[in-house]
């Protein structure tokens, strides 16, 4: 079954303990990307990544880090988590990076 | 102005009735348009693309003004299963860039 698969669904952690969420898919696609979704300021892109080891920056990429090491997973890393960083997470993948396939999402509560 | 507007609703709508709501798009460089549809605290799903003036898939028709730069779905016979909240995703071609507008709820009732 063709999948985006994020882990952990759900995460509750306190500020400046760092923390890495996963992301795999098995469609081969070569366009990656994350995504925050906040009530109000619907979905905001954190960073994409165009191929293995070509990563840049979406609209809010502050407090973030990516990398893309293998084609299939491309983890999204908070150094140090803030409060300001909770939020509903999406991975997606796309063939061309038009249309989007979703992961389930990640949420993230920072205390 | 944001880069993409839309009502945030609720719309109610009676179940079997038809709905249409809009989204304005402030960057006319904008080439294609997609209507995700998102349930509850779950992943954006692609409803329909628009590449022209509009398109039809069933029960939903999207058309697109470029001159008033909106791009509208309607939603008939409308199914409790409808209820749901609609993005509207423009596309700009130049920076492989799609801009999420907050979405429209919509809720069906019997």
């Amino acid at each position: 079954e063709a999948q985006v698969t994020q882990n952990p669904r759900y995460l509750i952690t306190v500020t400046g303990k760092k923390l890495t969420v996963t992301c795999s898919q098995n469609m081969n696609h070569e366009y990656m990307s994350w995504y925050r979704q906040d009530p109000g300021l619907g979905l905001r892109q954190i960073y994409y990544s165009m191929n293995v080891e070509v990563t840049d920056k979406g609209d809010v990429p502050e407090g973030y880090k990516v990398s893309r090491k293998e084609k299939r997973n491309f983890p999204l890393i908070l150094e140090s988590p803030s409060p300001n960083q909770t939020s509903l997470y999406f991975c997606a993948s796309s063939f061309s990076g038009v249309t989007q396939y979703f992961g389930p999402g990640t949420r993230l509560t920072v205390l | 102005r944001k880069e993409v507007e839309q009502d945030p609703g609720p719309f109610n709508v009676p179940e079997g009735a038809t709905v249409a709501f809009n989204c304005t798009y402030s960057n006319s460089a904008s080439q294609s348009f997609f209507w995700y549809r998102q349930d509850c605290r779950k992943e954006p799903k692609l409803l329909m693309s628009v590449y022209s003036s509009g398109n039809e898939d069933g029960r939903f028709t999207a058309q697109l003004n470029r001159a008033s730069q909106y791009i509208s779905l309607l939603i008939r016979d409308s199914k409790l299963s409808d209820s749901a909240t609609y993005l509207c995703v423009p596309f700009k071609a130049a920076g492989n860039k799609l801009t999420f507008g907050g979405g429209t709820r919509v809720l069906v009732k019997p």
